[in-house]
């Protein structure tokens, strides 16, 4: 099983609507937790972390955790086709400071 | 401007050749690491380092030594590259980490091919 777990997509939704991306880890121990977005041929850029359970908002994007289910999501409100990317789901685990990012999920706006 | 640098951007070499790709950093960082990223694989981290004299082991480190002997720089040699080390490579750095979140600024890439 892998640590950290994406869907690779594409997710194609229509611009305006809400994209939901979704993220599993397997580590119980996991304590922080990363979204980053990566545009083609480009580097990582952080767009939201949370490390307590339930949401977090800034501007279009929301971060929501739940340890028990061991999943972590992000939500992007109106949808724009700049946000056309991977977005990369990354965890560290308490008493180590390794990133574990999963493999991305490639969302698409359609204009 | 607040920025990780890395060089070459662009690399081709040859099976067993010693190489090193150079990182730096002008935000005072104390944490900096290196990822490689290959296509279905995702970023792998390689090694991180908490501070100057203090590195570890990421996912992949077989193949690869780090040293950060200066704060600002945290090069990465490859002793004697594989064609499965060729792949696209990412430094990174952060602020101490703490107990929380911590973001990690990256470098624009090396794209690394080894024939």
């Amino acid at each position: 099983q892998k640590e950290v777990e994406q869907n690779s997509g594409p997710l194609s939704v229509p611009e305006g609507a809400i994209a939901s991306l979704n993220c599993t880890y397997s580590d119980r121990g996991s304590q922080s937790f990363f979204w980053y977005r990566q545009y083609s041929g480009k580097s990582p850029e952080l767009i939201m972390f949370i490390y307590s359970n339930g949401d977090k908002e800034d501007g279009r994007f929301t971060a929501q955790l739940n340890k028990a289910s061991q999943y972590v999501s992000l939500l992007i409100r109106d949808s724009q086709p700049s946000d056309s990317a991977t977005y990369l789901c990354a965890v560290t685990t308490s008493g180590t400071y390794k990133y574990i990012f999963g493999t991305g999920t490639r969302l698409k706006v359609l204009a | 401007e607040a920025q990780v640098t890395q060089n070459p951007r662009y690399l081709i070499t040859v099976t067993g050749k010693k190489l090193t790709v150079t990182c730096s950093q002008n935000m005072n960082h104390e944490y900096m690491s290196w990822y490689r990223q290959d296509p279905g694989l995702g970023l792998r981290q390689i090694y991180y380092s908490m501070n100057v004299e203090v590195t570890d082991k990421g996912d992949v480190p077989e193949g690869y030594k780090v040293s950060r002997k200066e704060k600002r720089n945290f090069p990465l040699i490859l002793e004697s590259p594989s064609p499965n080390q060729t792949s696209l490579y990412f430094c990174a750095s952060s602020s101490y980490p703490g107990t929380g979140g911590f973001e990690q600024y990256f470098g624009p890439g090396t794209r690394l091919t080894v024939t």
